[in-house]
């Protein structure tokens, strides 16, 4: 069974950095690309970041690039964002997901990042 | 990115069916036959629903289907049930790795 499970999430003040990770387990990390979504609350789901199976290439949506970096170990099969210069605009649960193809067969179940002061 | 567009809700009686448009560009949902639609209960993570715009996941119903025209999405609910009523999702590739996902729709169940 495919699980993923987020950690790292919290309470963090404007201007400030959180690493959030994602364990994974149940199929061949190193063979798939990882993803970051998010969602605010009460808001529609966006995704953050992405990075390519074998970590040659990473992605990101505009409104994080320069502040945030994707990055995998496949030695542990875990998936990390690292955060810095969070804002009030970064408050959302943040999911860890993948999938073989252009689609999102698995989530984690979230980790909530509150960025308020 | 812009977000897709999505009817912010939509309802029906069960055994009515519903559907979902998603409208985006020829950059993303006009542009690359991967659609895919998410549901999403309460305090629950998305599950694909339907994927490269009308495949069905194994063990997802088969009143659940999807089509695109153009730059428009729709995903259908045939024969609504009560468990069906949820927030629905469409996302579509956007090349480069990127996605873009849909505003998304409440279905309600009368």
């Amino acid at each position: 069974e495919v699980q993923l499970v987020e950690s790292g999430g919290g309470l963090v003040q404007p201007g400030g950095s959180l690493r959030l990770s994602c364990s994974t387990s149940g199929f061949t990390f190193s063979n798939y690309g990882m993803h970051w979504f998010r969602q605010a609350p009460g808001k529609g789901l966006e995704y953050v970041s992405a990075i390519i199976y074998n970590g040659g290439s990473t992605y990101y949506v505009d409104s994080v690039k320069g502040r945030f970096t994707i990055s995998r170990d496949d030695s542990k099969s875990s998936l990390y964002l690292q955060m810095s210069g969070l804002r009030a605009e970064d408050t959302a649960v943040y999911y860890c997901v993948t999938g073989g193809g252009h689609y999102f067969e698995h989530w984690g179940q979230g980790t909530l990042v509150t960025v308020s002061s | 990115q812009s977000a897709l567009t999505q009817p912010r809700s939509v309802s029906g009686s069960p055994g009515q069916s519903v559907t979902i448009s998603c409208t985006g560009t020829s950059s993303d949902v006009g542009g690359y036959n991967y659609v895919s639609w998410y549901q999403e209960h309460p305090g629950k993570a998305p599950k694909v629903m339907i994927y490269d715009v009308s495949k069905r996941p194994s063990g997802v119903p088969d009143r659940f289907s999807g089509s695109k025209s153009g730059n428009t999405a729709s995903l259908t609910i045939s024969g609504l049930q009560a468990e069906d009523e949820a927030d629905y999702y469409c996302c579509s590739y956007a090349g480069t790795y990127t996605f873009v996902f849909g505003t998304g729709t409440k279905v309600t169940v009368l």
